[in-house]
């Protein structure tokens, strides 16, 4: 079975564009997490879509925006890149939407570098 | 509000020896505990979880953790480190049906042949 895939693995891009990474989950996880690691600041939780919907957001500017398609994969765009968006960003996925009991299953990640 | 704090931002211990990773978290009620690990390069894989079963938790490649209400704590242990087990260490507190996990800074654990 396959697991939570992303792309691109690597991006790099200068300062006030745009880049869009991409998430498949597992088949028939509903609910898609985005999460951004940083250098020096952990893992910080950014959004969660389930059934299509945005269900929660972390505590990132508008230009951090998603959606979640059909299929349950899903898309997060950063607008007006800016340096301190360089990091890894980690998609994950689970069945439903708990997670009292569920667990989060991640992709390798990707990789955006704003220069 | 939940938190959790990892004790130790690096653990340096040698092949065979116990590992301990500390972990202490604070919840306004029963919370749902985990242990992620990421190794190099990779994403995140989940090593135990504690959701209000058993105290003493069982998980991949021989770690358990202990959940210790009383300490508010969570600490992960191992008997005897390998090699592979070198990497970074999250523990993680959930909030229910927010969709949101709470992760700790991380420990990175080196183990010295």
């Amino acid at each position: 079975e396959a697991g939570v895939t992303q792309s691109p693995t690597h991006l790099i891009k200068t300062r006030g564009q745009q880049a869009t990474l991409r998430c498949s989950p597992i088949s028939g996880h509903t609910s898609v997490y985005w999460y951004q690691q940083a250098l020096g600041l952990g893992l910080q939780f950014l959004l969660w879509y389930d059934e299509g919907e945005e269900r929660n957001r972390g505590n990132f500017p508008p230009r951090f925006s998603g959606r979640q398609f059909p299929n349950y994969s899903s898309e997060l765009n950063v607008n007006a890149l800016e340096l301190e968006d360089s990091a890894l960003y980690l998609c994950a996925s689970s069945i439903g939407r708990t997670l009292n009991t569920g667990e989060l299953f991640f992709g390798e990640g990707s990789r955006l570098t704003v220069l | 509000a939940q938190s959790v704090t990892q004790l130790d931002s690096h653990v340096s211990v040698s092949e065979g020896t116990p590992v301990l990773l500390r972990c202490n978290y604070s919840s306004s009620y029963s919370p749902s505990l985990f242990w992620y690990v990421q190794h190099p390069n990779k994403g995140l894989q989940l090593l135990l979880k504690y959701t209000s079963a058993a105290t003493l938790v069982k998980g991949i490649n021989g770690f358990e953790a202990e959940f210790k209400k009383s300490e508010t704590s969570f600490h992960l242990t191992k008997p005897s480190a390998h090699m592979s087990d070198a990497a970074e260490y999250f523990c993680v507190v959930s909030y229910r049906q927010g969709g949101k996990l709470i992760f700790g800074q991380g420990t990175e654990l080196s183990v010295k042949p």
